[in-house]
């Protein structure tokens, strides 16, 4: 079936470090893809998006490309800060027959520290 | 702009106990969600309504119940408590046309059941 496989976590950096949070996804269609990101206490809320192979999604300094070849979506950002600590989840959704399915990883926990 | 509410924030039950956790979302969106996030699981979808008075089930229905009387609201019963319902509980709603699979998420409910 559908799913997608996140890197563990925690992953631990500091401030103005490079990042990178691998996704990697299983998909029986063309799926659009996700990275959904969780700030503490709060719901989730929508970072990026890329809805066919080759997009790059871009949001706050976070990219992510959806790679076909290699059903990946890793995300990475050049130079985080404290502000990014938080839970990020990539996600693969589809449309069919009125079902907006999205399915998740589960989840990677980024802590950035001064 | 509230964006999706939900209510109680907290909730502690007794196993064999009865409670309703209510979504509201004030975007007029026609499709609400309601997921389930478990430690290392992602969030899993319990049930899902594609319009007014209509509703679905999703990944994980058993032991739930939903209703969408009013297009704003969507009530999530659990008729008998069980232990293995501990959990954190997100709503969800998203609209219809091409950002369909762009949901916006409610801050959560934390259900606790001894």
């Amino acid at each position: 079936g559908d799913s997608v496989t996140q890197m563990e976590g925690p992953v631990t950096l500091s401030e103005e470090a490079f990042l990178t949070i691998n996704c990697t996804y299983t998909a029986t269609g063309y799926p659009s893809l996700f990275w959904y990101v969780q700030y503490p206490g709060e719901g989730l809320q929508l970072l990026l998006k890329a809805t066919k192979a080759d997009d790059k999604g871009s949001n706050k300094g976070f990219e992510a490309t959806y790679r076909k070849e290699t059903t990946s979506f890793h995300l990475e950002k050049g130079s985080v800060q404290v502000s990014d600590s938080a839970v990020y989840f990539c996600a693969l959704g589809f449309v069919s027959g009125g079902y907006n399915k999205l399915i998740f990883g589960a989840g990677t926990r980024l802590a950035v520290h001064p | 702009n509230a964006g999706v509410t939900q209510t109680p924030k907290f909730r502690v039950l007794k196993t064999g106990q009865s409670m309703t956790l209510l979504c509201a979302q004030d975007m007029n969106h026609e499709y609400m969600y309601w997921y389930r996030q478990d430690p290392g699981m992602g969030l899993r979808l319990i049930h899902y309504s594609v319009g007014e008075g209509t509703t679905a089930k999703g990944e994980v229905p058993d032991g739930y119940n939903v209703s969408r009387l009013k297009k704003q609201n969507f009530l999530l019963g659990l008729e008998s408590a069980a232990p293995s319902q501990t959990s954190v509980y997100f709503c969800a709603s998203s609209s219809t046309g091409t950002n369909v699979l762009k949901q916006y998420f409610g801050p959560g409910t934390r259900l606790t059941v001894t």
